[in-house]
């Protein structure tokens, strides 16, 4: 099994510019979610998706957009690029949003934005 | 809102030592409390978890504790070796249908 899939692992964009993290899942899960990571902020939820066409906001939405048209795929799309969304992303999923699951993540993209 | 305190932010034991990193949360009905480990490079792994009907759990050198009264949990890592070195994140998350919230994290450096 592959897992969580995330690509590319590394991005360097221009302020102002565009682009979609790709993320996919083989374990039939319900559950897809972004972080991003920062130092010293630990990880910070995005938005995510209980199952196909649903998504959420978590805590730090601004300047994110998903969708969720298949269960296995999960894109992260930044439309206008900030110096402020140079981070590591994260996404991850588990089966369920409902207590007690274990969340698998993938090995993250480095964002670099100038 | 929903928040945890994880310390200490950074760790420095000799190898056979044992490591201790606690973590106190807000939201008392919180009933899942997981903690994964980050390696460089690499996503966060889930080493251990807990739920709130249980106060112990053991994993070979690792070990987890929850109090529930003073609200806060700690992992105890026990002999450490190199290869425990990394970032640690505890985490919990409340019951029925909510996301999990994370601690900033703990860096943990095992000399040799």
């Amino acid at each position: 099994n592959a897992g969580v899939t995330q690509t590319p692992k590394f991005q360097v964009l221009k302020t102002g510019q565009s682009m979609t993290l790709q993320c996919a899942q083989d374990m039939n899960h319900e559950y897809m979610s972004w972080y991003r990571q920062d130092p010293g902020m630990g990880l910070r939820l995005i938005h995510y998706s209980v199952g196909a066409g649903i998504t959420d906001q978590g805590e730090v939405p601004n300047g994110y957009n998903v969708s969720r048209s298949t269960t296995e795929d999960f894109p992260l799309r930044l439309l206008s690029a900030a110096p402020s969304q140079t981070s590591v992303y994260f996404c991850a999923s588990s089966p369920g949003l409902w207590s007690n699951q274990p969340q698998h993540f993938g090995d993250g993209t480095r964002l670099s934005i100038l | 809102g929903e928040n945890v305190e994880q310390h200490p932010s950074t760790l420095s034991v000799q190898e056979g030592d044992s490591a201790v990193i606690k973590c106190t949360y807000s939201d008392s009905a919180s009933n899942y409390f997981p903690w994964y480990k980050q390696e460089l490079g690499k996503g966060p792994q889930l080493i251990i978890d807990i739920r709130s009907n249980v106060g112990e759990k053991k994993d070979q050198r690792i070990a987890v504790t929850l109090n529930k009264t003073a609200k806060h949990f700690s992992l105890h890592i026990t002999e450490t070796q190199p290869e425990d070195s990394a970032v640690y994140f505890c985490a919990f998350q409340r019951g029925g249908y909510s996301t999990l919230t994370f601690g900033k994290g703990t860096m943990l450096l095992v000399s040799p």
